[in-house]
C-alpha cells in the first residue's frame, strides 16, 4: 500500500516564526489532504490539495504529485497553531492513508 | 452547515462489555467512513460505506466489530465484547463521492 511519510516528527518554534511541513507518500494519488489537529482531538481541514498551491491566510501549500510530496507553509506562527499536522492521501480504495503527522509547539 | 455529528463524546466501559458509537454525517454526503486512531498515531480506516453499501470492511475486525448504515445517512460502529486494547479514538467521517474527507470530533473509548 502508499505509505506516507512526515518531516519533521517534532517542531518547536517561537512565536511569530515560519516554518515548512514535508509529506512524501511513495505512489500516485487521487487525493491529499492537510488536517491538523488540536489539543481536544478534533481534525480541522487545512487543505484539499491534490496538485498545484493554494493559500489560506498565514497558511499555504504545495503539492507536487509527479514528484510525490506536499508541504505546509506556516507563516507569522501563533501559539493557537500548536498542535498536530496530519497529510493524509486517497488511497485505491478511497480511504484517506494518514501519516505519523508533525508535533508543532509554538512558544509565546 | 452542519458538520459531522458523533455521541457520545466520551465512553468508559469495562472489558468485555458491549457498546456502541454514533455517527451523522454531513448532509448530503453520500460516503461514510469509521476511522480508529491510537495515542500518537494517525488514523486508520475500518470501514467504508457508499450510501447503504459497505464497500471496504477488510479492516474491520468482524469477530467483535459490527457497522450498519442504515438509510444510508446515520451509521452506528458497535463492539462486542470490548477488550483493553480497544481504548481509542473512534472517528466519524463524511464525503462527497471520493472528495474532501471530514471529521467529526471523534468518541473516545476508555476500556477498563
Amino acid at each position: 500500500g502508499i505509505q506516507v511519510e512526515q518531516s519533521p516528527p517534532d517542531l518547536i518554534l517561537q512565536e511569530g516564526a515560519n516554518s515548512t511541513l514535508r509529506c512524501n507518500f511513495s505512489d500516485s494519488v487521487n487525493n491529499l489532504q492537510w488536517f491538523h489537529q488540536n489539543p481536544w482531538g478534533q481534525l480541522i481541514n487545512l487543505f484539499y490539495i491534490p496538485s498545484g498551491t493554494k493559500q489560506n491566510g498565514r497558511l499555504s501549500a504545495t503539492t507536487v504529485a509527479t514528484e510525490r510530496y506536499s508541504l505546509l507553509y506556516i507563516s507569522s506562527s501563533q501559539t493557537t497553531d500548536s498542535g498536530v499536522y496530519f497529510c493524509a492521501v486517497g488511497g485505491s480504495q478511497g480511504n484517506l492513508i494518514f501519516g505519523k503527522g508533525t508535533k508543532l509547539s509554538v512558544k509565546p | 452547515e452542519a458538520g459531522v455529528v458523533q455521541s457520545p463524546r466520551y465512553k468508559i466501559i469495562e472489558k468485555k462489555q458491549p457498546v456502541a458509537f454514533w455517527c451523522n454525517p454531513i448532509s448530503g454526503h453520500n460516503t461514510l467512513y469509521w476511522y480508529l486512531q491510537n495515542l500518537g498515531q494517525g488514523p486508520e480506516l475500518l470501514i467504508r460505506y457508499e450510501n447503504e453499501e459497505a464497500v471496504d470492511d477488510s479492516q474491520l475486525p468482524k469477530d467483535r466489530f459490527s457497522a450498519e448504515r442504515l438509510k444510508g445517512v446515520d451509521s452506528t460502529l458497535k463492539i462486542q465484547p470490548a477488550e483493553l486494547g480497544d481504548s481509542a479514538v473512534y472517528l466519524c467521517a463524511s464525503s462527497l463521492l471520493d472528495n474532501e474527507q471530514f471529521f467529526g470530533p471523534g468518541t473516545r473509548l476508555t476500556v477498563l
